[in-house]
């Protein structure tokens, strides 16, 4: 079964300086890789997506996200942070079942300090 | 493009009594889910439809809990009878075959005193 990890459940960086969200995954075959973003009060939003391409994944809102085949890996970086990227991060992997199925990880806490 | 619809935003009621959420997602997607989000358990799936049909229901915790879609611009979440550890967040997700991102709705954060 595909699955993701998110290996940590919070990340602080000071405004300005770069960050990055770690998630790896594993799967079967290629994998359909997401990261969605979550406000206080509000659902999930889709940020980016990797399908097949460019291993370097430009998303909403100035992030980014890294595809490494070897290290099985996307990570989420942004080059310079606000404060109002303070929020919950969910890396999530495509189910291989045929359908749209997602498997997501726990998340991250991303903090941002002034 | 309105996004997904859910209601209520807030729910308040007391254990034993039938709770139902209601979701109706954006046009022409042919893919629903519903979720839960607890600070303990995080998200989990509860149960998804394609076309309108029950294509994996695993996640459902309980026979309490039912989900049905009667067609293809809504579908309920019941809880029957409620209680307190049914208390979370949860939302409802549809999308598209061609898309494959899922569109959240802002979710239904229920109590249960």
């Amino acid at each position: 079964a595909q699955s993701v990890a998110q290996p940590e459940d919070q990340v602080n960086v000071a405004e300005g300086n770069p960050l990055t969200v770690k998630c790896t995954y594993s799967v079967s075959g290629n994998p359909y890789l997401f990261w969605y973003v979550q406000y206080p009060n509000r659902g999930l939003q889709f940020l980016l997506k990797y399908i097949t391409g460019d291993n370097l994944v430009k998303g909403s809102y100035g992030f980014e996200a890294e595809f490494n085949k070897s290290q099985t890996s996307f990570h989420l970086k942004k080059p310079s942070a606000l404060v109002s990227d303070s929020a919950l991060y969910f890396c999530a992997v495509r189910e291989r079942d045929g359908y749209n199925k997602l498997i997501f990880g726990a998340g991250t806490r991303l903090a941002v300090h002034p | 493009d309105a996004g997904v619809i859910q209601s209520p935003r807030h729910e308040v009621t007391e254990m034993g009594q039938e709770v139902t959420l209601r979701c109706k997602p954006i046009s022409g997607h042919d893919y629903l889910f519903w979720y839960r989000q607890t600070m303990m358990r995080g998200l989990e799936l509860l149960i998804y439809f394609n076309n309108n049909v029950p294509i994996d229901d695993s996640g459902m915790p309980e026979d309490r809990f039912s989900a049905k879609m009667p067609n293809a611009s809504f579908s309920t979440l019941k809880i029957q009878p409620s209680e307190p550890r049914d208390s979370a967040v949860y939302f409802c997700a549809s999308s598209d075959h061609f898309e494959q991102l899922q569109h959240f709705g802002d979710g239904t954060r229920l109590s249960i005193l």
